[in-house]
């Protein structure tokens, strides 16, 4: 159980675009997901907690209007990087929290190359 | 600001060796300390310690923390080269309700 999934794994994309990740608790449901980046040889860093059927919570220095972030159902939180810009080139990594276990279990990550 | 650092940075041991990382964390509002173990994609879950001084253990691998001390260590004994990966600690606030608090990670190596 506590099976989390992201998708795409890479994704390629021009200066200017929008990229939409998705990630999915496919055994249970998590009311709370959360949306981490990291840049490389770095460690985690969170950017925003998302809850079912309410507005995100986001970090000190993460721009909302940049990184959108819905959670419409028990299963699915997305984050879209709008206008991405080479700087937001790194690795995105998801997290559902498991309630019963109490602790977050995490997606396979998806790396985001801007050119 | 809540902080966790993990020591050392980066550790090169032959298999068979035993090792020992460490977590020392000052998370306010303190629930449980979480160690990821991360290889090339995401972390994936190792231990979740809430009680100190109770050891978790899954095969080779073991966990206790010191709420006094607000230090946790993770042993790993009779590594072997899938051992290599970055260890990850993490303090957790609200029971899976917040967002984490990790560490720099420690990079294990383990030569052949």
């Amino acid at each position: 159980g506590a099976v989390v999934s992201q998708h795409p794994s890479w994704v390629i994309c021009k200066s200017g675009t929008s990229v939409k990740i998705e990630c999915r608790s496919l055994d249970f449901q998590a009311t709370t997901m959360f949306w981490y980046r990291q840049f490389p040889k770095q460690s985690l860093m969170l950017m925003a907690t998302s809850n079912e059927g309410s507005k995100a919570t986001y970090e000190q220095g993460v721009e909302k209007d940049k990184f959108l972030i819905n959670h419409a159902s028990l299963t699915l939180s997305t984050l879209t990087v709008t206008s991405a810009h080479p700087e937001d080139s790194s690795f995105y990594i998801c997290s559902a929290s498991f309630p019963a276990k109490g602790a977050q279990y995490f997606g396979p990550g998806t790396r985001l190359l801007v050119l | 600001e809540d902080k966790v650092v993990q020591s050392p940075l980066s550790l090169v041991v032959h298999e068979g060796d035993t090792v020992t990382l460490n977590c020392s964390y000052e998370v306010t509002n303190f629930r449980s300390l979480l160690w990821y173990k991360q290889e090339k994609k995401a972390p994936t879950f190792l231990f979740m310690l809430t009680s100190s001084g109770i050891e978790k253990k899954s095969g080779r691998l073991s966990s206790i923390l010191d709420k006094k001390e607000l230090f946790s260590i993770l042993n790993i004994t009779a590594t072997q080269t899938g051992d290599s990966a970055v260890y990850l600690c993490a303090g957790d606030t609200g029971g899976g309700a917040d967002g984490l608090t990790f560490g720099k990670g420690t990079h294990l190596i383990i030569q052949p």
